[in-house]
């Protein structure tokens, strides 16, 4: 199988701190990992597209300023939340994508949930 | 506005009855559609999908009907377990067959299926 993991699965963080979450596809490269943001009770939001060795892809109303994206790696990507606010608190999802075969499949991460007091 | 819509925010089955669970889109550019299980706490996980040019994908279990005509799509479990209890989310994408990417999931249905 395909295993993507995500660190922290669970930060806490003081208004105006930095957060960086890290997510990995550990058995596979991956060119394309995205990131979501899931509120409750609402549904999975894309934020951006991140391809390995090039500027992400924002989704409109996302501040690429406020979440930085690098995808430095074919297995790394890292979104960092900068000068974090309590809005910011959300469950934060990646998935990496796995090319060949003859469907691209994504496979996701097991979140990270951001509390900002 | 939501183009992916789950209109049944959660679903009660007996076990060993069957569970359907609906989807509605508006955008009829979406090529490729997938239904994802999820926990809480976990990240999404990939169940079954279909592309437009077909009407049922059957995996086990899991079927998956869509109606390109009424952009409406359903994923019936028969017959359902216990386990199935989760958050089914509902996705589409307008990219090609067989890619995923760019995503749009709808708000999910939560699935409670009572022993």
């Amino acid at each position: 199988g395909a295993v993507v993991s995500q660190h922290p699965s669970r930060v806490i963080c003081k208004s105006g701190t930095s957060v960086k979450i890290e997510c990995r596809s550990l058995d596979f490269q991956a060119t394309t990992m995205f990131w979501y943001r899931q509120f409750p009770k609402q549904s999975l939001m894309l934020m951006a597209t991140s391809n390995e060795g090039s500027k992400a892809t924002y989704e409109q109303g996302v501040e690429k300023d406020k979440f930085l994206i690098n995808h430095a790696s074919l297995t790394l990507s890292t979104l960092t939340v900068t000068s974090a606010h309590p809005e910011d608190s959300s469950f934060y999802i990646c998935s990496a994508q796995r090319s060949g075969g003859a469907t691209d499949t994504q496979y996701f991460g097991p979140g990270t949930r951001l509390t900002v007091l | 506005d939501q183009q992916v819509k789950q209109n049944s925010p959660s679903l009660s089955v007996q076990e060993g009855r069957i569970s359907i669970l609906n989807c509605d889109y508006t955008n009829s550019m979406f090529d490729y559609f997938l239904w994802y299980k999820k926990y809480p706490a976990e990240g999404p996980t990939f169940l079954i999908s279909i592309s437009s040019i077909k009407d049922k994908n059957e995996d086990g279990r899991f079927t998956v009907f869509l109606n390109k005509s009424a952009k409406h799509l359903s994923l019936h479990i028969v017959p359902s377990q216990p386990g199935d209890s989760a958050v089914y989310f509902c996705a589409a994408t307008p990219e090609v067959v067989g890619s995923q990417g760019n995503l749009i999931f709808g708000k999910g249905t939560k699935l409670s299926v009572k022993p």
